[in-house]
């Protein structure tokens, strides 16, 4: 059975760019999070999806961040425009949904903004 | 807010010994997970814990839920190499459905 996969696994883009990451949760799996990991640190919670609605995004900075689940697959995290404090790996997990609180990580997207 | 304190934050130690990280909160939580990650890789759930007192093996690990469901801790006897890793405990507080992380343990085993 296939993980989590996101991508890209790496990016480096300038201050004040766009940048976007790409989810595809396991299949199967109706609980979808996007999750922040500064160096050293625990994740902490973007925005929570349960198939397409987005039913926790309290801790996503709405003014830059967005997010989106069409169809309840696949996640889009875009950040617009970026700067230098977006430094971190974005992580994104997904679990069964209402009866488990297992997360699966996928590998995560590292993103350095120079 | 939930906030999970793990200590300590590093250890670094000779194969063969003993080790015990700590996660503490003053908060309770319907369960709590112990995970551990590599560089480069995302987290990788290890144990989840629900009954206060509860106590988990396995294999050289043993995790305990404390009584009140605010504390947990996680031992590890014989570490090896390949023990290495950042190691974060998880909390599920009553009525959220996304984990609170703790800021991690980040164990270096030596051979």
């Amino acid at each position: 059975e296939a993980g989590v996969v996101q991508s890209p696994r790496y990016k480096i883009i300038e201050k004040k760019q766009p940048v976007a990451f790409w989810c595809n949760p396991i299949s199967g799996h109706n609980t979808l999070y996007w999750y922040l990991q500064n160096l050293g640190q625990g994740p902490e919670l973007l925005i929570r999806y349960e198939n397409e609605e987005a039913v926790d995004d309290s801790q996503l900075p709405k003014d830059r961040f967005s997010a989106e689940r069409l169809k309840g697959v696949d996640s889009t995290l875009k950040i617009q425009p970026a700067e230098l404090g977006d430094s971190a790996v974005y992580l994104c997990a997904s679990s069964l949904g209402m009866s488990s609180t297992e997360a699966f990580f996928g590998q995560g997207t590292r993103l350095t903004v120079v | 807010t939930q906030l999970l304190e793990q200590s300590p934050q590093f250890l670094s130690i000779q194969e063969g010994e003993n080790l015990t990280v700590y996660c503490n909160s003053s908060s309770v939580f319907s369960s709590l997970q112990w995970y551990r990650q590599e560089p480069g890789e995302g987290p990788v759930l290890l144990v989840t814990v629900v009954t206060g007192g509860e106590v988990k093996k396995l294999k050289r690990l043993t995790f305990q839920f404390g009584d009140a469901r605010k504390d947990s801790s996680l031992h590890i006897t014989a570490a090896q190499p390949g023990d290495t890793g950042l190691y974060l405990c998880a909390g599920l507080g009553t009525g959220r459905r996304a984990l609170t992380f703790g800021s991690g343990t980040r164990l270096q085993v030596q051979p």
